[in-house]
């Protein structure tokens, strides 16, 4: 069965860095376009990357510039690296599928890592 | 960026009643290119991960009840869900891909009276 899997979020300290793992299993990430979403606690939905299945990325302006998202296709994982970590990054990070043969929309989500950014 | 407002935030519903929510979006999220418009419905329910109800407006997404339904124009969109049930219960958001940023609604919470 199709599923994603995150990892690596927990609690950093302001200007810390973190990176999240997203391992795909039943389906191949790199044949994939892949995107970051996260949530804040209590609040709704927030888009912060995608990677397309030809390489290219975009970024929310929120984080341009401190984030990366990236792929290993021999781990089939999609990765999310977070520099210069910021309070307001506090937020449950979600990895999911685009699915763009129907035009885009987010097909299988994970189940989320959390990331606390406090001092 | 295109900004996504719903209406209503709150919507308590008995069993077995339809429930409707709204979005709009800042601008058109039809492409004259494909003919399709880059709007798509999730439904997050009380502790569980968002996942996909609805796809360019109005297709239902694999497994989806045909009870849900999607429709609309250009920026202004709908989500029908027909004799609601409990298990219906969760947040619903609508997004668009049409450009970058994607944005998503501020969230609907649908709860039964």
């Amino acid at each position: 069965e199709e599923n994603l899997a995150e990892t690596g979020g927990g609690f950093i300290q302001p200007g810390g860095s973190l990176s999240l793992s997203c391992a795909a299993t039943d389906f191949i990430v790199s044949a994939h376009s892949m995107t970051w979403v996260r949530q804040a606690p209590g609040r709704g939905l927030e888009w912060v990357a995608i990677l397309y299945d030809g390489g290219a990325t975009y970024y929310a302006d929120s984080v341009k510039g401190r984030f990366a998202i990236s792929r290993d296709k021999s781990k089939n994982t999609l990765y999310l690296q977070m520099n210069d970590l910021r309070a307001e990054d506090t937020a449950l990070y979600y990895c999911a599928r685009v699915n763009v043969k129907l035009y885009g929309p987010l097909d299988l989500w994970g189940h989320g890592s959390l990331v606390t950014v406090s001092s | 960026d295109i900004v996504m407002t719903q209406t209503p935030l709150s919507l308590p519903v008995r069993p077995g009643e339809s429930a409707s929510i709204s979005c709009r979006s800042s601008q058109s999220l039809f492409k004259r290119d494909d003919a399709h418009t880059y709007v798509d419905w999730y439904v997050q329910k009380p502790g569980q991960s968002p996942h996909l109800l609805i796809y360019t407006l109005s297709s239902r997404a694999s497994g989806v009840p045909d009870r849900f339904s999607g429709s609309g124009s250009g920026a202004t969109f709908t989500l029908k869900i027909s004799r609601v049930q409990a298990e219906d219960v969760g947040t619903y958001y609508c997004m668009q891909h049409a450009e970058f940023p994607f944005t998503f609604g501020q969230g609907t919470r649908l709860e039964i009276k």
